[in-house]
């Protein structure tokens, strides 16, 4: 099974300060990768899914970046918000589309 | 949000009792699961489907059982509930792309 590691586990930037959010794998043969965001007591959110044929993915001030080669994925974002506070998650999918979960960055953008 | 409901959205009920979730979707998506998350343990893989009645256990399977009679709805069971499982639950399905998206979550408390 797929290892999915996020460090660090919290952390707290002033607003407008870009954001860089690290995501370690284990297996670099991989399908794809998906970024997610959650807002306290919410579901998940997806952000961005990178295939593993791509380098990079955008939207907006997000962008994500994949290298397969040294098991990395780094989310990007542009002139932190308030509105950015919380949680980012990394997955990679497993065996039969199963996903398998990073801890989760937990964002706090101060004003 | 990929058109997916959870029902209900806020449980309370005491140890010994039965309890079935449902995950509904609009889109027809082949792949459906159901997962928890807990703090520290962030999500959990519990049961997954792959077609109707076709379903086959995640990494926490224990204490749960599944049903997808219907391509458009997936149930989680828990046959008599424990404290243990008191708990978020968040059902969700993935796009051919391999795209997962979620449904807004059931609290469970089990008391």
């Amino acid at each position: 099974k797929q290892e999915v590691t996020q460090i660090p586990a919290a952390l707290s930037v002033p607003e407008g300060e870009n954001l860089v959010l690290n995501c370690s794998f284990t297996d670099s043969a991989i399908y794809n990768l998906q970024w997610f965001r959650q807002d306290p007591g919410k579901g998940l959110t997806s952000l961005l899914l990178i295939q593993s044929s791509q380098r990079e993915q955008t939207s907006g001030r997000l962008n994500a970046s994949l290298d397969k080669s040294s098991g990395r994925s780094t989310l990007y974002i542009a002139a932190s918000q308030p509105g950015d506070s919380a949680t980012y998650l990394c997955a990679l999918p497993y065996g039969n589309n199963r996903l398998a979960f990073g801890k989760g960055n937990q964002v706090v953008v101060i004003p | 949000d990929a058109g997916i409901t959870q029902s209900p959205r806020h449980k309370v009920t005491e140890t010994g009792t039965p309890v079935t979730l449902r995950c509904h979707q609009t889109e027809n998506h082949r792949y459906m699961y159901w997962y928890r998350q807990d703090p520290g343990h962030g999500l959990r893989l519990i049961h997954y489907s792959y077609g109707v009645k076709d379903t086959d256990k995640g990494e926490v399977s224990d204490g749960y059982s599944v049903s997808r009679s219907k391509t458009e709805d997936f149930l989680l069971t828990l046959e008599s509930a424990t404290s243990s499982q008191t708990s978020v639950y968040f059902c969700a399905i993935s796009h051919k792309s391999g795209e997962q998206f979620f449904g807004p979550g059931t609290r469970l408390t089990v008391l």
